[in-house]
């Protein structure tokens, strides 16, 4: 049963326009949601977090958006830059204990994206 | 360097052998968890430590065991292999015992191929 879903397994996106990734939850306990940008041959990085409290999170190029009553967030890039290219994975966590996760970060498949020159 | 240490960074072995990964995180952190990845598969957690302790189990089979030692690293023990344990193994760590809006930092991983 996945908790985080992101459905769409690729992106391409031409540089300079906006690249918009996508990510379905289930779980209503979760009250944090994280993104994470990974390239090959390296571990996730954190980009941006959000609470669920607020809808929106911005910080520079990447805005995260968050719809609570339709349990779905997603990730803005403007614009996109060839650099942007990695798997980006979306993850959530609930700081009260859920089930076996105990407030760790549950992670979606993944999206990856390709940024074209 | 995100500052969490994993070693080795890939390891070759055959079915039914034992193989141990190992994990220093990054300073002042007091948990580690575990995550695994599979072809096509997002990160599954699958095992995390606080300050020594065990402290939530995910998805880890009775093949896999962990332990973090005082000096806070981590090894994560799988035996019996089997060619689906192929996978990259992630190592993270944060400084409290949840994820939160600060997330974990994540190590550059151990590709695990069992032939």
């Amino acid at each position: 049963d996945q908790q985080v879903k992101q459905n769409s397994p690729s992106l391409s996106v031409q540089e300079g326009r906006i690249s918009i990734l996508n990510c379905d939850y289930t779980n209503s306990m979760f009250d944090y949601f994280l993104w994470y940008k990974k390239y090959p041959a390296e571990g996730p990085t954190f980009l941006i977090s959000i609470s669920s409290i607020k809808d929106k999170n911005e910080d520079g190029r990447f805005t995260v958006f968050l719809n609570k009553s339709a349990k779905h967030l997603s990730l803005h890039i403007v614009p996109s830059q060839p650099g942007d290219s990695a798997v980006y994975f979306c993850a959530a966590s609930a700081r009260l204990n859920y089930g076996g996760s105990q407030g760790n970060l549950i992670f979606g498949k993944g999206t990856k994206l390709s940024v074209k020159p | 360097d995100s500052g969490v240490t994993q070693t080795p960074k890939h390891l070759i072995t055959a079915t039914g052998q034992r193989v141990t990964l190992r994990c220093s995180p990054r300073s002042g952190d007091l948990s580690v968890y575990w995550y695994q990845q599979s072809l096509d598969q997002g990160l599954q957690f699958l095992i995390q430590y606080y300050n020594g302790e065990e402290r939530a189990k995910g998805n880890i089979l009775e093949r896999f065991s962990a332990q973090q030692f005082p000096d806070l690293h981590s090894e994560l023990n799988l035996s019996s292999l089997e060619l689906g344990d192929s996978a990259l193994y992630f190592c993270a760590s944060s400084i409290s015992r949840t994820g939160s809006a600060y997330g974990y930092t994540f190590g550059s991983g151990t590709r695990l191929t069992v032939v």
